[in-house]
């Protein structure tokens, strides 16, 4: 079983909201990521989560605050966002956080737009 | 730094032509690479992916790429391209000696023509 899995699939949300994304795997993977994807383009790396602590924060605006509770999910909280926020959230894993031969699995998304 | 380029921002060919998408890649050493596929409003799904070892290999849904270390390249190629095979395509290159992070290409945008 190589799924990850995201929820909401859709969100909308005003700019003064406080939301959250979850994401969550069962492939005992021990790294975790949170990646922005604005249409048309490639995904950009926002957070990694290496064995439950955050180790790589690219310089990500302190409205999003990533969480990672234990080795299955990770969430991602939203506050005060902007409109220009809005985006395809993806969410992926991989068995160790360093190295190597770790592939990325990707789960669908969640697909936010910010009024 | 690493960096990743895919030449072809759109390509159309016709259903059941080859298929061939091309990647660039600027690394100092043996870089990991990989193809991911994109369908609308959808995650990214890996189609395959080079560590080491024979240089050419072999995906999912039909799909293989080669690595050619005198090029930087990895190249993604079909024989027969389905209509279900129209999406956008990423490559990747990963390092080798550091944190897992990916860089990707700008990516392909593939139309399948009847």
């Amino acid at each position: 079983d190589t799924e990850v899995t995201q929820t909401p699939k859709h969100l909308v949300m005003g700019m003064t909201n406080k939301k959250s994304l979850k994401c969550e795997q069962h492939m005992g993977h021990r790294a975790m990521y949170w990646y922005k994807q604005k249409a048309k383009k490639p995904p950009e790396l926002m957070f990694v989560y290496s064995y439950e602590k955050l180790s790589i924060n690219e310089s990500v605006p302190s409205r999003f605050s990533p969480e990672c509770p234990n080795s299955s999910l990770l969430n991602l909280h939203l506050h005060a966002l902007q409109p220009e926020d809005s985006a395809l959230y993806l969410c992926a894993s991989s068995l160790l956080p360093y190295g190597a031969q770790e592939t990325q699995y990707f789960g669908p998304g969640t697909r936010l737009l910010v009024l | 730094a690493q960096s990743v380029t895919q030449p072809d921002i759109h390509i159309t060919v016709s259903e059941g032509a080859s298929l061939e998408l091309r990647c660039n890649y600027s690394y100092g050493a043996t870089p990991y690479l990989f193809w991911y596929v994109q369908s609308p409003g959808q995650g990214l799904q890996l189609l395959l992916k080079y560590f080491s070892g024979d240089t050419l290999v072999q995906g999912i849904k039909g799909f293989e790429a080669e690595f050619k270390r005198s090029q930087s390249s990895f190249n993604l190629r079909k024989p027969s391209v389905h209509w279900s095979d129209a999406a956008e395509y990423f490559c990747a290159v990963g390092p080798v000696n550091a944190g897992n992070m990916l860089t990707f290409g700008g990516g392909t945008r593939l139309m399948v023509k009847p």
